[in-house]
């Protein structure tokens, strides 16, 4: 089955240690994105990439930091710098450079730090 | 700026019909994505549009105007199940390819 997984579904961590949140999948999709999603929110963009060994920043990329060394895997790692990471967590990923780019998401990671 | 606003909540009833509005402000336009989301779980794609006009899909179906930076989806014959999250969502082009999001209308469907 081709789909984006992320593990795991629930984290908890202690304050000041760094955490980092799996996403990979298997749909073949160049680009990849991790979005922060608080409670009455929207989704924010914290990280994407569009190709292989390159990511760019989103709108909140401060105390996260990202790797892409495989298409299938984006790793996003939590950092103590981030003032307030708990949040619920979504990657996705979608076919680069299409018109009719559609996201799929994974099923998310619910990170809360005690 | 990038802007996309939706209303906070609607409530509606089951077997109903309701329209989930939803303006936006971007630089550079792409399309417009809606996406589902029960409460906890991850955001699932219904509809498209790029191309103004409506879109139709079973029971949803999405409008565009893109001169009024304007969209809504439509619901009909509502169900228990429909009540979730709507988030409206902009493919913008302003360099890269990167979506905007709305806050998301929580659509609340009463018996």
């Amino acid at each position: 089955d081709g789909g984006i997984t992320q593990s795991p579904k629930y984290l908890f961590r202690k304050e000041g240690q760094n955490v980092t949140l799996s996403c990979e999948q298997n749909l073949n999709h160049d680009a990849m994105y991790w979005y922060r999603q608080d409670p009455g929110q929207g989704l924010r963009l914290i990280y994407y990439s569009q190709i292989v060994n390159d990511f760019q920043k989103g709108d909140i990329a401060e105390g996260y930091s990202v790797s892409r060394e495989k298409k299938e895997s984006f790793p996003l790692t939590v950092t103590s710098a981030q003032k307030n990471p708990t949040a619920f967590y979504l990657c996705a990923s979608s076919i680069q450079g299409s018109s009719t780019d559609t996201q799929y998401f994974g099923p998310g990671t619910r990170l809360t730090v005690l | 700026g990038q802007n996309i606003d939706q209303p906070t909540e609607m409530t509606a009833t089951e077997g109903a019909i309701v329209q989930i509005n939803c303006t936006y402000q971007t630089s550079g336009f792409n399309g417009l994505f809606w996406y589902q989301q029960h409460a906890g779980e991850a955001p699932t794609f219904l509809s498209y549009n790029v191309l103004d006009g409506l879109e139709e899909k079973g029971r949803f179906s999405s409008f565009l105007s893109r001169s009024k930076g304007y969209s809504y989806l439509l619901l009909k014959e509502l169900q228990m199940k429909d009540s979730a999250s709507y988030l409206c969502a902009v493919l913008t082009t302003s360099g890269t390819y990167k979506y905007i999001f709305g806050t998301g209308t929580r659509l609340k469907v009463l018996a």
